[in-house]
């Protein structure tokens, strides 16, 4: 069973830009949630969907907005960046009832 | 806020057990406790999880307090590649949302 892919890898991006992250769940899950991680405040929730709706919001500016598709693959969108933006991007696929799992992240640079 | 308080670091002997603490005396009766980890910039690993029984699986056991205050991870017999950060978190069944903490950073030694 293949497991969660997220993509791109990484990615250098302009203050000022967007940028689009894309995530595809383990096959059958229908929850994708998005966290970010950074060396000065961790592993943060951002969004999860469930069945194309978003169920759980995190802490974040609206500038961070999500979707999810009727294949429950996920996209995630940061517009006007900023360099506190520069991070690791992951999201987790599960059932949306019991354990989630993780892909290996986007790392997003902001220059 | 994290739901949950677990020493910032611990070291453990290759091959012998290695046992990780985890705080969580406001937990309530709805909330499971799960362990994840990770490995230096790689996504989190699921390790295990339980309501109040004990569990244990191919990686870990998971040993959960009478009074669900508290619970200890324990990796049987650890090696190096087992050195990671290693997450506890309450959380319902309700939704997928994780509350991670600052996690308890193994350093295996040989």
């Amino acid at each position: 069973k293949a497991g969660v892919t997220q993509t791109p890898r990484y990615l250098i991006k302009t203050r000022g830009q967007q940028v689009t992250l894309s995530c595809s769940p383990i096959s059958g899950h229908r929850s994708v949630s998005w966290y970010q991680q950074t060396p000065g405040q961790g592993l943060q929730f951002l969004f999860e969907y469930f069945s194309e709706t978003q169920r759980n919001k995190g802490n974040f500016p609206g500038r961070f907005s999500g979707r999810q598709f009727s294949n429950s693959r996920s996209e995630m969108n940061v517009s006007t960046l900023e360099l506190g933006d520069s991070a690791l991007y992951l999201c987790a696929s599960g059932t949306g009832y019991t354990e989630a799992f993780f892909g290996q992240g986007t790392r997003l640079t902001v220059v | 806020d994290a739901k949950t308080t677990q020493p910032p670091s611990m070291d453990c002997a290759e091959g012998r057990a290695a046992n990780l603490p985890c705080n969580h005396s406001t937990i309530s009766g709805n909330e499971y406790v799960y362990w994840y980890r990770q490995i230096h910039s790689q996504g989190p690993q699921y390790i295990i999880h339980g309501l109040k029984n004990n569990e244990t699986n191919e990686m870990a056991s998971l040993i959960i307090t009478e009074d669900r205050k508290s619970s200890t991870l324990i990796l049987p017999h650890a090696t190096l590649r087992d050195t990671a950060v290693y997450y506890c978190i309450v959380r319902d069944n309700a939704g997928n949302m994780l509350t991670f903490g600052g996690g308890t950073r193994l350093m295996v030694k040989p």
